[in-house]
């Protein structure tokens, strides 16, 4: 079946540093990738939709600035979150659609702790 | 280890039928569960959510689930469909420990309405 990885699994960094997560769909092209967030013992928040070669939508309250959304290609999606701080430390989940399906694929997942 | 099984991949019900979209997982400890929409060209919506309490939780759109331990089930349904729930619906389990809180989906169900 369809996978999706996402990498790093879990990642800690300095409070005021960048870190980038990626998401990546292994065996089909994705032409859609989403990316969430989850808080503590919370469920699923969208964070933002990454259509390929074009710019992410963002959910309303989510800094664009803050979260770089980048779909460079039809099998990556990267995720940064810059200038991180202690309350960007989440689980960060991305899921993405094949072209022209309808089905959608979850990655494993990142968790982020910033120290 | 947790992990989330969806029975059937596809499910077609007529307007004003009863949706039953079954779910049943497997967990360590006591979980946390949740059921997700995914409508065309969206990202998840929660749809409701098990923490602990009472074991009947209602959501949004007149959708219920009911967590059953003994069964390790978590069955979504709805008394009767409208065509506007034709969508995918993802089940999902967190553990509920300071360890982390990702979450595991499972396969997902296409929900088909017809006329």
């Amino acid at each position: 079946g369809a996978v999706v990885s996402q990498h790093p699994s879990r990642v800690i960094c300095k409070s005021g540093t960048s870190v980038k997560i990626e998401c990546r769909s292994l065996d089909f092209q994705a032409t859609t990738m989403f990316w969430y967030r989850q808080f503590p013992k919370q469920s699923l928040m969208l964070m933002a939709t990454s259509n390929e070669g074009s710019k992410a939508t963002y959910e309303q309250g989510v800094e664009k600035d803050k979260f770089l959304i980048n779909h460079a290609s039809l099998t990556l999606s990267t995720l940064t979150v810059t200038s991180a701080h202690p309350e960007d430390s989440s689980f960060y989940i991305c899921s993405a659609r094949e072209a022209g399906g309808n089905t959608i694929y979850f990655g494993e997942g990142s968790w982020l702790t910033v120290v | 280890a947790q992990s989330v099984t969806q029975l059937g991949s596809h499910v077609s019900v007529s307007e004003g039928a009863l949706v039953l979209l079954r779910c049943n997982y497997s967990s360590s400890v006591p979980p946390y569960l949740f059921w997700y929409v995914q409508y065309p060209n969206q990202g998840l919506q929660l749809l409701l959510k098990y923490t602990t309490g009472a074991t009947l939780v209602k959501g949004i759109n007149g959708f219920e689930a009911e967590f059953k331990k003994s069964e390790t089930s978590f069955h979504l349904t709805k008394p009767s469909a409208h065509m506007s729930d034709a969508a995918e619906y993802f089940c999902a389990v967190s553990e509920s420990s300071n360890a982390g809180n990702m979450l595991t989906f499972g396969g997902g169900t296409r929900l088909m309405v017809k006329p």
